[in-house]
């Protein structure tokens, strides 16, 4: 089974609206990334957020994490249609070790 | 430009074939890595790789084996490729390790028939 898990699977909204992408991971991780990947590219880091910080923001995007909880969420304000894409995240844990989720697949309406 | 580059785009074999896919980093980076990523969009790390060091998946089939010239360069080749090797490769790069962000190319698509 995945060590990092995203949900929903599936989201829509319209653009202008905000949105939340969570993720739950299964192991003591060192830092958590949130990426993001557009159709046909590859993925693209937006925050790393290290074990022992709760919070990262970078401009529209707001990241959160609880260890306690083994869990992180990935607010999106002001919602473009530009930001449709697949969101991942992947944890860092043990030695070098990374994990992605499959994913949470964000569509914004016009 | 700084980045990181794949060559092919995409391929297409018959099963049993030999495939290598090119992968160039131009960001100074120390590590390289292979991801395979299914049509799930599940990413799964196949490859590590620095100056120093290789980690394996210890999952990877042993028809997968990296290649590498320098620090800027990781190949992937698959000898005699099955129809479950279908799907996106994508290279990526991290400064020192995987803690660091990790820059991707834009990946490379197989089809085996």
């Amino acid at each position: 089974s995945q060590l990092a898990e995203e949900n929903p699977w599936a989201l829509s909204v319209h653009e202008g609206e905000s949105v939340t992408v969570n993720c739950s991971y299964k192991t003591s991780i060192t830092a958590l990334q949130w990426y993001r990947q557009k159709s046909g590219e590859g993925p693209a880091q937006l925050i790393l957020i290290r074990s022992n910080e709760r919070e990262k923001r970078n401009g529209r995007l707001r990241a959160t994490l609880d260890t306690s909880s083994q869990s992180s969420s990935l607010s999106i304000t002001a919602t473009r249609c530009e930001d449709t894409a697949v969101y991942f995240c992947a944890t860092n844990y043990g030695n070098e070790k990374i994990t992605f989720g499959a994913g949470t697949k964000l569509t914004i309406k016009p | 430009e700084t980045a990181v580059f794949q060559t092919p785009n995409y391929h297409v074999t018959q099963v049993g074939n030999e495939v290598s896919f090119n992968c160039k980093q131009t960001l100074g980076h120390d590590t390289m890595y292979w991801y395979k990523q299914d049509s799930k969009k599940l990413l799964k790390i196949m490859f590590s790789y620095n100056n120093k060091q290789l980690i394996v998946n210890e999952t990877v089939p042993r028809r997968f084996s990296p290649q590498s010239s320098d620090k800027a360069h990781l190949n992937l080749r698959i000898k005699s490729v099955e129809p479950e090797d279908s799907a996106v490769y994508l290279c990526a790069s991290s400064l020192q390790g995987a803690r660091d962000e990790q820059y991707f190319g834009p990946g490379t698509r197989l089809t085996v028939l």
